[in-house]
């Protein structure tokens, strides 16, 4: 049981290259969700998805695109990097949305320049 | 919408030191809450939750957070500090009773550093 994955743990892009961050869980959590981690913000939702086929936008989406296929894949995908996309990349799975602890994922730091 | 307030950005504390890190939250609805913590490096774990019954809640290693309804607050607390608890913690709601019941909302997180 690995729990949740990510993949890459660093990455380095240039100003409008495209890239996907990896996410997958082992748990058949139904909820599975993107987070950015900032200095002095805590965590801020970017997109979520409640099962297979159904993603929704979180509070910060702007910039990044999200599909959830099979209940074990979330992946999240950089249309066009931009520094302001420089952060550290959460993913995290839970049971049903607001009533179980989310189990996190290790992060990808990324840096845009 | 919701917003999670953590006014202290950075707790130094020494061993054996008690602490109490404030948590509000702005929104009056039933809400579902959480402490996590990141230890340097590593990935968040939950501390503790509380969804109803008993306002004070036990976690794990030694931490209790009470829920105080008529002040929006959760805040988390810890008799004893030891330097291994050295780590970011974040407050969490989950506001369960609109649409937006799917997002859990962050506090900017409290850095605290615990001196041997």
């Amino acid at each position: 049981n690995a729990g949740v994955t990510q993949t890459p743990k660093f990455q380095v892009l240039k100003t409008g290259q495209s890239m996907t961050l990896q996410c997958a869980q082992d748990m058949n959590h139904e909820y599975m969700s993107w987070y950015r981690q900032d200095p002095g913000m805590g965590l801020r939702l970017i997109h979520y998805s409640v099962g297979a086929g159904i993603t929704d936008q979180g509070e910060v989406p702007n910039g990044y695109n999200v599909s959830r296929s099979t209940t074990e894949d979330f992946p999240l995908r950089l249309l066009s990097a931009a520094p302001s996309q420089t952060s550290v990349y959460f993913c995290a799975s839970s049971r049903l949305a607001g009533y179980y602890e989310q189990y996190f994922g290790p992060g990808t730091r990324l840096t845009v320049t | 919408a919701q917003s999670v307030s953590q006014h202290n950005h950075h707790v130094i504390l020494s061993e054996a030191a008690s602490l109490e890190l404030g948590c509000n939250y702005s929104y009056g609805g039933t809400v579902n809450l959480f402490w996590y913590v990141q230890y340097p490096g590593q990935h968040l774990q939950l501390l503790l939750k509380y969804f109803s019954g008993d306002p004070l809640v036990k976690g794990i290693k030694g931490f209790e957070a009470e829920f105080i309804k008529s002040k929006f607050s959760f805040n988390l607390r810890k008799p004893s500090v030891q330097w291994s608890d050295t780590a970011e913690y974040f407050c969490a709601v989950n506001l369960i009773s609109s649409g937006s019941a799917r997002q859990l909302t962050f506090g900017s997180g409290t850095q605290l550093t615990v001196l041997p």
